[in-house]
């Protein structure tokens, strides 16, 4: 079955540097990727979504590249702020429609 | 444009009880999701409806059902609550299954306590 990491369960960064998270897949290869942003008690919030035929999508401060050879999608926060800090989830979808399966998240920590 | 709604917030039954929580998706929106995130286990997948059908079910057992009303607005039924059953239920919904690349819109949660 298809499985999703997302190899940090915390990262701690200065205010100002950028975040880097990662997300691996196995097995097949996803339509496409979301990443949500989650923070205590509430439901995610999706932030960007990039297609398999996409390299690198970007929004604002934040930035997200999809390597389908690596199995592999990095997310970037650059100028973060203590404001960011929040969990982070990378979700995939098989086809081009249906139900989110879900990475158990890096909880982000920018320190001021 | 009101977001997805979810109630009650906050639901606490006993063992063996029965739950139901219910979800009002984004109005347009003709799917919705259901998952659980139970603590240290991330967001399991529950059900998909679609246009009032069940689309998809994830890896939990049949005690764990649903149903889409014809306003496409939903309900999780959970019998025979168990321990386990803790969890934040999260409700999501998107445009429907033939729209491509759907992104999901959440509710803020039932959190349900089993003693």
């Amino acid at each position: 079955s298809q499985k999703i990491e997302q190899n940090s369960e915390a990262l701690n960064i200065q205010e100002g540097k950028t975040a880097t998270l990662t997300c691996n897949y196995t097995n097949y290869s996803p339509a496409y990727l979301q990443w949500y942003r989650q923070d205590p008690g509430r439901g995610p919030v999706f932030l960007l979504l990039i297609r398999e035929n996409e390299k690198e999508k970007r929004k604002e401060r934040l930035k997200v590249t999809f390597d389908t050879t690596l199995k592999q999608s990095l997310f970037h926060i650059t100028a973060s702020q203590p404001a960011d800090s929040a969990t982070y989830l990378c979700a995939l979808v098989r086809g081009s429609q249906g139900n989110l399966i879900f990475g158990k998240g890096t909880k982000l920590s920018v320190k001021p | 444009e009101a977001g997805v709604t979810q109630s009650p917030t906050h639901l606490i039954k006993t063992r063996g009880q029965q739950a139901t929580l219910r979800c009002s998706p984004i109005s347009g929106h003709t799917s919705v999701y259901w998952y659980q995130q139970a603590l240290g286990l991330g967001l399991q997948f529950l059900l998909w409806y679609d246009e009032g059908e069940e689309r998809n079910r994830g890896n939990f057992p049949p005690r764990f059902s649903g149903r889409q009303f014809p306003n496409y607005s939903s309900e999780l039924n959970v019998n025979a609550l168990e321990l386990e059953d803790s969890a934040l239920y999260l409700c999501a919904s998107s445009l429907g299954s033939g729209q491509a690349y759907n992104e999901q819109f959440f509710g803020p949660g039932t959190r349900l306590t089993v003693l």
